[in-house]
């Protein structure tokens, strides 16, 4: 079995100030770990991926994530916020289930980011 | 390639009426994932398809809800009959590989009334 949990269901920052969005997994494999974005009323966008490479990982738009395997965590980090950032973050875990790999989200977590 | 592409995108119905969402993944995808999207319960993993035959589909709600993936580049999530409370946002993904990124399409706005 594999679960993903948000720590926070909103984050509010201000424009400029660092981001970070908490995520913690649990899975029986050695997991996938994703970051989707979504913006209000649009599909979901991919942010980064960890495929079990490097640790930290670069992703779009200044993101970063990284993998920590002891503490079962995946936070995602931008050292500026910017207005466009506001959106709906999902941290995503996809580890065999069933023989079959099925990608798991998290609730989510709403940034709001102030001028 | 275009992405996955959904159909419609807003759809309104009344009540009782059947519904048939479409969806066409990537080509060359051999994974599909039918999603929900609502405030109360999030992202909900509905079915899924492996090389067009349905593995899991444990999170579909009720007998209401039916799924099918005749080929490769095309499903289809049908609810009959609808009520209000399917009213949500539906997305279709695919992806090339287990462990890989899911894509997504732009989703279907379902509303019953």
């Amino acid at each position: 079995a594999q679960s993903v949990t948000q720590l926070d269901s909103h984050v509010s920052v201000s424009e400029g100030t660092p981001v970070l969005l908490r995520c913690n997994y649990s899975s029986s494999y050695s997991p996938s770990l994703f970051w989707y974005v979504q913006h209000p009323n649009k599909g979901l966008q991919l942010l980064l991926k960890y495929t079990s490479a490097a640790t930290l990982v670069k992703g779009i738009n200044g993101f970063e994530a990284e993998f920590k395997k002891s503490e079962t965590s995946f936070h995602l980090t931008k050292p500026s916020a910017h207005m466009s950032d506001a959106a709906e973050y999902f941290c995503v875990v996809s580890g065999v289930s069933g023989g079959s790999y099925i990608p798991t989200f998290g609730r989510g977590t709403s940034l709001i980011v102030h001028p | 390639d275009a992405g996955v592409i959904q159909s419609p995108r807003h759809e309104v119905t009344e009540m009782g009426q059947e519904v048939t969402l479409r969806c066409k993944p990537i080509s060359g995808h051999d994974y599909l994932f039918w999603y929900r999207q609502t405030m109360m319960r999030g992202l909900e993993l509905l079915i899924y398809f492996n090389n067009n035959v349905p593995i899991d589909d444990s999170g579909m709600p009720e007998d209401r809800f039916s799924a099918k993936m005749p080929n490769a580049s095309f499903s289809t999530l049908k609810i009959q009959p609808s009520e209000p409370r399917d009213s949500a946002v539906y997305f279709c993904a695919s992806s090339s590989r287990g462990g890989t990124e899911a894509f997504f399409g732009q989703g279907t706005r379902l509303t019953v009334v």
